[in-house]
Order: structure tokens, then C-alpha cells, then sequence
């Protein structure tokens, strides 16, 4: 029978330009949020969280806001580079459990 | 300043065979949690681990997988009598205390023929 695999939403940004990626979380239980980056063939590379105490947090070239009334997160990533082409993961961890639970993703692709 | 490493990188079960799948944590990390991941979607917790005991293992199918992290060596997930359906990247992430940052391994892709 006829196979149906799951496509990732994607983003294609020019080189130099800024990206912003969203992220709907689910729990409004969630105290803590991480953005992770993987490339193909790669383990998740930890990029930047931010705990519910907070709205924004900076790291450098990369922003995360997070609005509590909503449950969304979203991460910004300035002068988007060649090297940010990968595939953007945001995780939540909720409460007492230690596991993070992971969006489905969003493949940003960087044009030259 | 080793990161999270997991061997073997790519391994090639035929089905009924038994997959062993390790991990060696961050120096420092007694916290460990793997997860797997299916193409094209994120990861899956599994189960999570400190040395010598399973903390949560809520992910973890019922039959024919375990996981232990003895007190000397590395944390095995074990996979009994594979399947097609369990190949997938299986990865393992390490953290200093429960509910700070999990850093990943690079992960073992498990591919059933």
C-alpha cells in the first residue's frame, strides 16, 4: 500500500536576513523550554532555554521569547549563516518529569 | 572535554537478533535519558536513569527492551528479538541534575533487515 511519511514545516531565509522559528507547546504545566538544533546525521545540539519565570532570554546571535498566554515559543536567529541550515527542535520539560518532550520541527534552509 | 558519546554510531541487526546500544555520559553527569527517533519526526523519551537505578521508564515498550547504568561503565539500552520496526536513531542525552540541560550524543542509528 501507499506510504505516507511526515514532512516537516519548512523555512528558506536569505543569507543575512533574520529567521524566526515558532513552536506551540502544549502544557500550560511546562516550566522549561529549550531550543535545540540538529543537523542531518547529528545528535540535538543544545542552543539556547529560557524557564517560565521569563519572557526573553538572548544568547549570542539567537533570541527565545516565550509567551505563557499563549504557549508559544518562538526562537530568532540574527544574520541567518550558511551553517543555521539544519533542523530546529523546541522541547518542553513539564514540572516534576525529567523527559523533555520534543515539536515535530522545522527545517530552516539558508539560500546563498 | 568529552561530550556524550555513544557506540556504535550505525549498527545492522537482522530480525531476532538483540541490539546493544551504549552510552557514556558527560563527565560529571549522573543523569541519563534516551530517546528515539523515527525520520522526520522529534524524539521520543524513552526512559531516564541515574547509576544503578531506572527513574522513569514510561517510554519504554513493555516487552523486549531494557536499560540499565551499572555503577562502573556505561548506560546499555538493549533491544531483544528485533524488528523491522525498530529501526530508528536511538539517542542518548546526559545532565548534571534532573530538570537542567540535556546534551546529546550523537546517536546510534539502528537499521532491522
Amino acid at each position: 500500500g501507499e506510504s505516507v511519511g511526515l514532512h516537516l514545516p519548512t523555512l528558506s531565509v536569505q543569507e543575512g536576513d533574520n529567521s524566526i522559528i515558532n513552536c506551540a507547546y502544549s502544557n500550560s504545566a511546562s516550566d522549561y523550554f529549550i531550543w535545540y538544533k540538529q543537523e542531518s546525521g547529528k545528535g540535538p545540539q543544545f542552543i539556547i532555554d529560557i524557564r517560565s519565570n521569563m519572557d526573553k532570554r538572548q544568547g549570542q546571535r539567537v533570541t527565545v521569547l516565550l509567551n505563557k498566554t499563549v504557549k508559544h515559543l518562538s526562537l530568532q536567529i540574527a544574520a541567518t549563516q550558511p551553517g543555521d541550515s539544519a533542523v530546529y527542535f523546541c522541547a518542553e520539560n513539564k514540572g516534576s518529569a525529567r523527559q523533555l518532550t520534543f515539536g515535530s520541527g522545522t527545517q530552516l534552509t539558508v539560500l546563498p | 572535554n568529552a561530550g556524550v558519546m555513544q557506540n556504535p554510531r550505525h549498527l545492522v541487526r537482522r530480525r531476532g537478533q538483540e541490539a546493544r546500544l551504549r552510552c557514556s555520559p558527560m563527565k560529571g553527569h549522573s543523569h541519563v535519558y534516551w530517546y528515539r527517533q523515527l525520520p522526520e519526526e522529534g524524539l521520543k523519551f524513552m526512559v531516564y536513569l541515574q547509576k544503578e537505578n531506572i527513574i522513569d521508564e514510561s517510554g519504554m515498550p513493555k516487552e523486549r527492551f531494557s536499560a540499565e547504568f551499572p555503577k562502573e561503565g556505561p548506560s546499555i539500552l538493549r533491544i531483544q528479538q528485533v524488528v523491522r520496526g525498530d529501526s530508528a536513531a536511538y539517542f542518548c542525552a546526559s545532565s548534571s541534575v534532573p530538570q537542567e540541560t540535556q546534551y546529546f550524543g550523537p546517536g546510534t542509528r539502528l537499521l532491522v533487515l
